[in-house]
């Protein structure tokens, strides 16, 4: 059963264009998401998150948009660079739990033309 | 770079073996955590332990166990190696078990059964 899902396995968009990276998940009783960004041979790297006390969440070019009545959340980058290229993964975890287990959606790759 | 440092970087070991996976988390993390990269496949939880002892539990097969050490470095055991365990095995951590805040993960280790 497929928690957290990334529909859109890959993505690519113009440098200086908006890329929107969107995630869907099915349990309403999920509190805390995160985006992660992840280059070949590396480990993912946290970009940003969001409390699902908060709608939106914004950390320069990355913005995180959540819509709780849809279980929906999406990750905007603007302008995208050809640096943001890489595999995205969003991640929710039930946040007022004393655990931290993140359920990872599948990923999406991004590919930003210069 | 995360501060979060896994060796090896790569495995090649044949079925029936035994390998064991070293992390060593962030300065000041007490919470370390495991997860599988499977071909095709998201990350999957493996096993999260705070401050020496287990504290979640996901798929983890029987064949493969962990354990925190006092100096809160975590190795991750596995066993009775079969084909379908290669896989990229990740390590996070965090500075407390639960509630809103992210992990930060390693590079990985590549594990490879020959």
């Amino acid at each position: 059963d497929q928690q957290v899902k990334q529909n859109s396995p890959s993505l690519s968009v113009q440098e200086g264009r908006i890329s929107i990276l969107n995630c869907d998940y099915t349990n309403s009783m999920f509190d805390y998401f995160l985006w992660y960004k992840k280059y070949p041979a590396e480990g993912p790297t946290f970009l940003i998150s969001i409390s699902s006390i908060k709608d939106k969440n914004e950390d320069g070019r990355f913005t995180v948009f959540l819509n709780k009545s849809a279980k929906h959340l999406s990750l905007h980058i603007v302008p995208s660079q050809p640096g943001d290229s890489a595999v995205y993964f969003c991640a929710a975890k039930f946040g007022s739990s004393n655990t931290g287990k993140l359920i990872f959606g599948q990923g999406t790759t991004l590919q930003v033309k210069p | 770079d995360s501060g979060v440092t896994q060796t090896p970087k790569h495995l090649i070991t044949a079925t029936g073996q035994r390998v064991t996976l070293r992390c060593s988390p962030r300065s000041g993390d007490l919470s370390v955590y495991w997860y599988q990269q499977s071909l095709d496949q998201g990350l999957q939880f493996l096993i999260q332990y705070y401050n020496g002892e287990e504290r979640a539990k996901g798929n983890i097969l029987e064949r493969f166990s962990a354990q925190q050490f006092p100096d809160l470095h975590s190795e991750l055991n596995l066993s009775s190696l079969e084909l379908g365990d290669s896989a990229l095995y990740f390590c996070a951590s965090s500075v407390s078990p639960g509630g809103n805040q992210p992990q930060h993960f390693g590079d990985g280790t590549r594990l490879s059964i020959l």
